[in-house]
């Protein structure tokens, strides 16, 4: 099962930042939180993953709180094609390789 | 910017026929993956596959299902004899390294409709 909470969905103004929360209480320290979106149907696309520093590439930010009970993905100018399904995952560094997939949180970019 | 390809993009095929879902995986990597999504529900992971072995698969890849990388680009995932419950989407992905430090790459999916 997916350890991780998402609120089932989100709106957001085109061109404004997107800020999409995930809580993950009982994270363990060897667990990354990995952020993966599914855009109606197609693949799921890996956006960003971290351990504990917040972590900035040329998709999103991942800000993870100090006690890592938390994240959140920000998407700093939202566009139409941003509209997606957005998973926050969480996985053990040593353990299985799959992805558990949850419900997600469905954005939906306004014009 | 590499990425992993699927054929078909569509399949359908009729209960109890046997379906072979194609996958290139992008080329430096080493992981690989199967993932399935029946329409509306989460995306679920089937098996993963390392140095031509498996290396880990879930309660749904039993006997009916079965892997292959039979040369240096393709991967495989074949259902013997197929069922209703199996129409989803399947996706294949691939990943440089392993576990919790891997993130992986996803290819566009393979709709399977058995019928």
């Amino acid at each position: 099962d997916a350890k991780t909470t998402q609120p089932p969905s989100m709106d957001c103004a085109e061109g404004r930042a997107a800020n999409l929360p995930c809580n993950h209480s009982t994270i363990s320290g060897n667990e990354y939180v990995y952020w993966y979106r599914q855009i109606h149907s197609q693949g799921p696309q890996y956006i960003i993953h971290g351990l504990k520093n917040n972590e900035t590439n040329e998709m999103a930010s991942l800000i993870i709180t100090e006690d890592r009970k938390s994240s959140t993905l920000i998407l700093p100018h939202a566009t139409l094609r941003d509209t997606a399904v957005y998973y926050c995952i969480v996985r053990d560094q040593g353990g299985s390789e799959k992805l558990v997939f949850g419900k997600g949180m469905k954005l939906t970019v306004n014009p | 910017e590499p990425e992993v390809t699927q054929t078909p993009s569509h399949q359908v095929t009729q209960m109890g026929q046997e379906v072979i879902l194609r996958c290139v995986p992008i080329s430096n990597h080493l992981y690989f993956y199967w993932y399935r999504q029946i329409l509306g529900q989460k995306v679920e992971f089937l098996v993963s596959f390392y140095n031509n072995e498996i290396s880990e698969k879930s309660e749904i890849f039993d006997d009916q299902f079965s892997v292959e990388r039979p040369d240096g680009s393709n991967f495989t995932l074949k259902i013997r004899s197929t069922k209703l419950e199996d129409s989803a989407m399947y996706f294949c992905a691939s990943s440089p390294t392993r576990s919790g430090a891997g993130e992986q790459y996803f290819g566009p999916g393979t709709r399977l409709t058995v019928t």
